[in-house]
């Protein structure tokens, strides 16, 4: 089956760090471009970061640059989100999705949250 | 930054009748590079159409895409129980990839 499972979410003080982990299955998870999105309570979503298949190109909204970092690990078939500086806006479920058809997001994972407050 | 704007916010309907959603673009989409996914609560986001207007792998023939440029539409032929969710518009066209607000189709 193929599938995607995010974990290390949880509750962290503004100034906080927090990595998040997404394991994939069921496909050649080297050949893909990975990305994480967010889901912030009451907002829309929003492209956090993105990388392609080597970790030789990365992408990052605005309003994470210089605090957040996405690598990946391919021979353990693993996405990573290291979150530093955390703020209060950074509150939302984390989802990890496959890059597919050019950019259309075919495969998602169910979201890990991540609080941030004092 | 292209900026998608959903309408409606919201939808109450009932099991049986056809929906449509729009999804408005600040700019012209490129390519037609435009997704919508369906989302549930607690669940991972479904991919429903891609490039506009093609339903992704094992996606009902009930969803339907289509548009260009700055205006797109999702349709839902015939509402099912299952169907009730909010509902993404996406552009991958464009660096920044943005999603709009989402629709929710709530139970009537």
């Amino acid at each position: 089956e193929v599938q995607l499972v995010e974990s290390g979410g949880g509750l962290v003080q503004p100034g906080g760090s927090l990595r998040l982990s997404c394991t994939a299955s069921g496909f050649t998870f080297s050949s893909y471009w990975m990305t994480w999105v967010r889901l912030a309570p009451g907002k829309g979503m929003e492209r956090v970061a993105n990388m392609n298949q080597d970790g030789s190109e990365k992408n990052y909204v605005d309003s994470v640059k210089g605090r957040f970092t996405i690598s990946r690990d391919n021979a353990k078939n693993s996405l990573y989100l290291q979150m530093n500086s955390l703020r209060v806006e950074d509150t939302a479920v984390y989802h990890c999705a496959r890059v597919a058809y050019q950019g259309a997001l075919d495969i998602w994972g169910q979201g890990t949250m991540v609080t941030v407050s004092s | 930054e292209i900026v998608l704007t959903q309408s409606p916010d919201t939808l109450s309907l009932s099991p049986g009748e056809r929906v449509t959603l729009s999804c408005r673009a600040s700019q012209a989409v490129v390519s037609t590079s435009l997704a919508w996914y369906q989302h549930k609560p607690g669940q991972a986001p479904r991919l429903l159409i891609y490039g506009a207007s093609t339903r992704a792998t094992g996606i009902p023939g009930r969803f339907s895409g289509s548009g260009s440029g700055t205006d797109f539409t999702l349709t839902i032929s015939r509402l099912e129980p299952e169907d009730f969710a909010v509902y993404y518009c996406h552009q991958y066209g464009s660096s920044p990839w943005t999603f709009g607000q989402g629709t929710k189709v709530e139970i009537k």
